[in-house]
């Protein structure tokens, strides 16, 4: 069974607030791990897929972080705007077919 | 391109019956995969294809069956529906491996089992 798990479940900012939140995987046979944006009533969208030890990506205000050799990512959010206000996902691949997604961490931005 | 397309986006269905959740994609993508989302349980998977004639079970397949005869199509069939299949499910679908390449997900099925 593959564990992933994502920390915080939630979490309340206000806005202009920088955030971050965390991914945690199995480290061995890792492969690929993805963040993906959710905004209710809407279908997931990607953000980002890090396949390398230490990489680093960057879209706009987001930005997302890789250790691979301790099983975790971490998502930071700079200035966060009610607009970033979404459940976050991340999922890990490790070449067995399989993506498997966390529980999401849910975040609100009051403005 | 139309993406992914699921239907229908809702259904309602009494415990025992059977239906097919159908799902498209005309992106030529080889995988393509069905989740069911949970409150409090993100997305778990259900079952997954990684191309045309190939399929495999994910991590809650139980009463739930796939086929894959085209690229295009990977419909979901509920054989005995069951009141812990209420649930919202989505297809999603992928160039190449899913491991390096980003999902791309359908609208969603927001189905309720009485």
């Amino acid at each position: 069974i593959l564990n992933v798990e994502q920390s915080p479940q939630s979490l309340h900012v206000q806005e202009g607030d920088s955030t971050n939140f965390t991914c945690s995987f199995p480290s061995s046979n890792f492969y690929a791990l993805h963040w993906y944006r959710w905004e209710t009533a809407k279908s997931p969208e990607a953000l980002f897929v890090m396949t390398l030890n230490g990489d680093e990506k960057k879209k706009g205000r987001i930005s997302a972080t890789l250790n691979t050799k301790e099983g975790y990512s971490y998502l930071y959010i700079k200035g966060s705007q009610p607009e970033d206000s979404a459940t976050y996902l991340c999922a890990f691949y490790n070449q067995g077919g399989k993506l498997i997604f966390g529980q999401g961490t849910e975040l609100s931005v009051k403005p | 391109n139309a993406g992914v397309t699921q239907t229908p986006k809702f259904q309602v269905l009494k415990t025992g019956q059977s239906m097919t959740l159908q799902c498209a994609q005309d992106m030529n993508h080889e995988y393509m995969s069905w989740y069911r989302q949970d409150p409090g349980m993100g997305l778990r998977l259900i079952h997954y294809s990684v191309g045309a004639g190939i399929t495999d079970q994910g991590e809650v397949p139980n009463g739930y069956n796939v086929s894959r005869s085209t690229t295009e199509d990977f419909p979901l069939r509920l054989l005995s529906a069951a009141p812990s299949q209420t649930s919202v499910y989505f297809c999603a679908s992928s160039p190449g491996l899913a491991g390096t390449n980003e999902q791309f997900f359908g609208p969603g099925t927001r189905l309720t089992v009485l």
